[in-house]
């Protein structure tokens, strides 16, 4: 069974600084997708990671995956408060083919303060 | 550019009450999905339609029905709703499975 696991669950940041989001799945699969939310929301997609090695990069936030050590991280560079929202991994069931079938991690609650 | 459109966006039912969520794409999609979040869950894939004339349970499909009424429109229906079921529905959609998900904005349900 595909468990998507997410650290920190909460993270509370001061501006400027630099942190990173992890994300752990228990089984094989080849794509994994980052997305944003603002509270009360919908979602937001930020990065589709497709391969092993992967690295995308938008503003402030840098994706990667390692398919072998089944790790996803996202990367904050001095952090701002516009970037406060909750992250959420999720990793496709699927192998080779998809259908979108998405499992999510319980997403990472991020906080910026001045 | 609409997108993807929920409706309702938020309902109160009463306990044994039926329901069905509307969403409608007009994106072109051809795989459309119905999650559940609740709070410190993240989002759970209840049913999904990978292509027009299919539907496949996801993760919690249990008291749930879906169906595809056309390449636009993927409707949930909960038949006799339970206060478990209180929760915030997403539908989303996408061109082909590998391409990200499209979601819309929400429908708040609460069911007494």
């Amino acid at each position: 069974e595909l468990k998507v696991e997410q650290n920190p669950l909460f993270l509370s940041m001061q501006e400027g600084k630099n942190y990173t989001i992890y994300c752990n799945y228990s089984t094989t699969s080849d794509r994994l997708y980052w997305y944003r939310q603002d509270p009360g929301k919908s979602l937001e997609s930020l990065f589709v990671l497709l391969s092993n090695g992967a690295v995308k990069q938008e503003g402030r936030l840098m994706a990667s995956l390692d398919t072998k050590a089944r790790l996803s991280t996202l990367h904050i560079t001095a952090a701002v408060h516009d970037l406060s929202a909750t992250y959420f991994c999720a990793v496709d069931r699927g192998y080779g083919g998809s259908q979108g079938n998405l499992i999510f991690g319980k997403g990472t609650k991020l906080s910026v303060k001045p | 550019n609409a997108g993807v459109t929920q409706t309702p966006k938020f309902q109160v039912l009463k306990t044994g009450q039926s329901m069905t969520l509307q969403c409608a794409q007009d994106m072109n999609h051809n795989s459309m999905y119905w999650y559940r979040q609740d709070p410190g869950m993240g989002l759970r894939l209840i049913y999904y339609s990978a292509s027009e004339g299919t539907t496949d349970k996801g993760e919690v499909p249990n008291g749930y029905n879906v169906s595809r009424l056309n390449k636009r429109e993927f409707s949930l229906r909960l038949e006799s709703a339970a206060p478990s079921q209180t929760s915030v529905y997403f539908c989303a959609s996408t061109r082909q499975g590998i391409q990200p998900q499209h979601f819309g904005d929400g429908t708040r349900l609460s069911i007494l």
